[in-house]
């Protein structure tokens, strides 16, 4: 299988940043997915990223280097129903998507 | 309002019952999988149908048996489950298009509780 790693946990505070790292090895690469799931809940997509550098979506922004097998997902203005579990997925070379452990961020008041 | 249903939502079985899971989409998608999620555990991949052919079996042990009779449709047959089978089982569907990316949409999962 592939290796893809990112932090087990991470907590902040209500209206600051928090920057989840992804770093990965695949047999090529074919592009790489943020999901977020909340508790109980289905993951849900946030955001892809095929080619190097940044992507922004209002709050959320994924940022990609292929040559050092880097990804970030960037959340700002943290809201308390940003709580959540958000899990990096990387598509190989064959088109085969794998998962990571997933990242639980809790949001204090 | 996701586009994949899922039933049941929950599932409470001994290790010698027969139990189906199943999962419908609405999206018109060509390709359907079944994902076991464990707690603190990566997902892990175990079928793929695309266009209804099984594409992929991720070295699944054989009390697990899926069955697409058509796009739209996936099962997965259970018997004979081990406690450590325990886990939310999420179906997934997505368009697949070559040389780009197919959006995973994911169903709302099955907790499966094996006693």
């Amino acid at each position: 299988g592939q290796n893809i790693d990112q932090p087990t946990e991470m907590t902040a505070t209500e209206g600051a940043i928090v920057q989840i790292n992804c770093t990965y090895q695949t047999s090529g690469f074919n592009g790489l997915f943020w999901y977020q799931q909340h508790a109980g809940e289905a993951p849900t997509f946030l955001s892809y990223n095929v080619l190097d550098g940044l992507e922004e979506k209002g709050r959320f922004s994924s940022f990609l280097s292929r040559s050092k097998g880097y990804s970030y997902l960037l959340l700002k203005e943290l809201q308390m129903k940003d709580s959540a579990s958000y899990l990096c997925a990387v598509r190989d070379g064959d088109y085969k998507l794998s998962f990571g452990a997933g990242t639980t961020v809790t949001v204090r008041a | 309002e996701t586009g994949v249903t899922q039933t049941p939502r929950h599932l409470v079985m001994g290790m010698t019952n027969k139990k189906s899971l199943k999962c419908e989409q609405h999206l018109g998608h060509n390709a359907m999988y079944w994902y076991k999620q464990s707690a603190k555990k990566p997902l892990e991949l175990m079928f793929v149908y695309n266009f209804k052919e099984q594409t992929e079996n991720n070295s699944v042990p054989s009390r697990f048996s899926p069955e697409c009779p058509n796009s739209s449709h996936l099962f997965l047959h259970l018997h004979t489950l081990q406690p450590e089978d325990s886990a939310l089982y999420l179906c997934v569907s997505s368009q697949e298009v070559s040389g780009g990316p197919d959006t995973q949409y994911f169903g709302p999962g099955t907790r499966l509780t094996v006693l």
